[in-house]
């Protein structure tokens, strides 16, 4: 059974600064990988969409970063903003389209 | 396209009560997805659809809960006899066809007293 961990649970970072999530899984035979954000009492928005095949993503501010063989995933924020803060999720898709979420990072950049 | 609906966006019951949640998914999205989300914790899958037919359901889904598409647009979720430890955000994804990003809705958050 896949298991998806996100470290740390929670961070504090003042505005600017740069940081990196983390994200890992037990079954590295999986087809493709997402970052989410969602703000408190909301739903989710996808961010990044990595395939299996593909080692990156980039969109805007965020990157997101894939090892497979080791199963690890980063979501690096450049110059961090009080509109970052919310919650990112990470969560990885088997070839039977079934996704696994980490229980996420709940970011606070602060002014 | 607006985007994925759910309705309503939020549901305080008592224990032992029947409810059923509303999702609108975007218009040419044939797959249909529900999750629940606890606090803390990241959304677990319940069941998905693909147009009107109910492909999979998670253990998580107990008799209690049903899931319907009937004419492969919205769906519902009905939860019968709720039980305290419903109480949790219920999350509804659509998506074109499998393996695309799937686009949530706002939830819906379920309070059982």
């Amino acid at each position: 059974k896949q298991e998806v961990t996100q470290i740390p649970a929670a961070l504090s970072v003042p505005e600017g600064e740069n940081l990196v999530l983390n994200c890992s899984f037990t079954d590295s035979a999986i087809y493709n990988l997402q970052w989410f954000r969602q703000d408190p009492g909301k739903g989710l928005t996808s961010l990044l969409l990595i395939q299996s095949s593909q080692r990156e993503q980039t969109s805007g501010r965020l990157n997101a970063s894939l090892d497979k063989s080791s199963g690890r995933s980063t979501l690096y924020i450049a110059a961090s903003q009080p509109g970052d803060s919310a919650t990112y999720l990470c969560a990885v898709a088997d070839y039977n389209n079934d996704m696994r979420f980490g229980a996420g990072t709940r970011l606070t950049v602060k002014p | 396209d607006t985007g994925v609906s759910q309705d309503p966006r939020h549901k305080i019951t008592k224990r032992g009560q029947n409810v059923t949640f509303r999702c609108d998914p975007i218009s040419e999205h044939n797959r249909l997805y529900w999750y629940r989300q606890t606090l803390g914790q990241g959304p677990e899958f319940l069941t998905y659809f693909q147009n009107e037919a109910q492909l999979e359901k998670s253990r998580l889904l107990s008799d209690r809960f049903s899931a319907e598409r009937p004419k492969g647009s919205f769906s519902t979720l009905e939860i019968q006899r709720t039980e305290q430890g419903d109480s949790a955000m219920y999350l509804c994804a659509s998506s074109l066809d499998g393996f695309v990003t799937q686009y949530f809705g706002p939830g819906t958050r379920l309070l059982v007293l």
